[in-house]
């Protein structure tokens, strides 16, 4: 129940094309889903997060799409460029207690 | 840069040898968390404090591992009696928690663990 799954495990775009990850959770406790970006050699970083009373968010090229009755959510990166090629994770948690991470998807942008 | 600090950044070791981590987190943080992370996948929570209190295990920290915040500021990790599976990357994180604080996470660079 404090699984959180994710995929594709990889992905490759080219420049310019959209990339979407997804992730399903089953714990209905989770009031906070914030994906983290990670380069190689470095700690994750927070990319955006969305709390369960709103259906998107949008930062930028960057936009979360949130099914509350699906218990679904995915990551959009619009105008995907050479530069968002990193590992990206979505995560929950409740209260901000224990966060869970997904297993990651490997993005790659080709130019 | 995050303001979260690991030391050190890599260590080797041999198997059976014991091992610390330091971290130093944001210094107004006052939840730290403990991550493993293994090459291919996500960041799997060990453990965690807010202030000097540990308030939560993770099955994953068996008897050999030991996590201590001494006055809430800095955390050290041990490893006793390594051993190979324990090679990984150990990272840590940090955030505000309590009313109207946000939930990000504030990660480390990691230490990584390569034993023999």
């Amino acid at each position: 129940q404090q699984q959180v799954k994710q995929s594709p495990q990889s992905l490759i775009v080219q420049k310019g094309g959209i990339s979407i990850i997804n992730c399903a959770y089953e714990n209905t406790a989770f009031d906070y889903f914030p994906w983290y970006q990670q380069f190689p050699g470095k700690g994750p970083a927070l990319l955006i997060a969305i709390r369960p009373d709103v259906s998107e968010k949008k930062e930028g090229r960057f936009t979360i799409s949130f099914n509350k009755s699906a218990k679904q959510f995915s990551l959009h990166i619009m105008d995907s460029q050479p530069g968002d090629s990193a590992t990206y994770f979505c995560a929950a948690t409740d209260y901000g207690q224990n966060f869970v991470f997904g297993p990651g998807t490997r993005l790659s942008v080709l130019p | 840069d995050t303001g979260v600090s690991q030391d050190p950044r890599h260590k080797i070791t041999k198997r059976g040898q014991n091992v610390t981590f330091r971290c130093d987190p944001i210094s107004e943080h006052n939840r730290l968390y403990w991550y493993r992370q293994t090459l291919g996948q996500g960041p799997e929570f060990l453990t965690y404090f807010q202030n000097e209190a540990q308030l939560e295990k993770s099955r994953l920290l068996s008897d050999r591992f030991s996590a201590e915040r001494p006055k809430g500021s800095f955390s050290t990790l041990e490893i006793q009696r390594t051993e190979q599976g324990d090679s990984a990357m150990y990272l840590c994180a940090s955030r505000l928690g309590g009313q109207g604080a946000t939930g990000e996470l504030f990660f480390g660079e990691g230490s990584r663990l390569t034993v023999l």
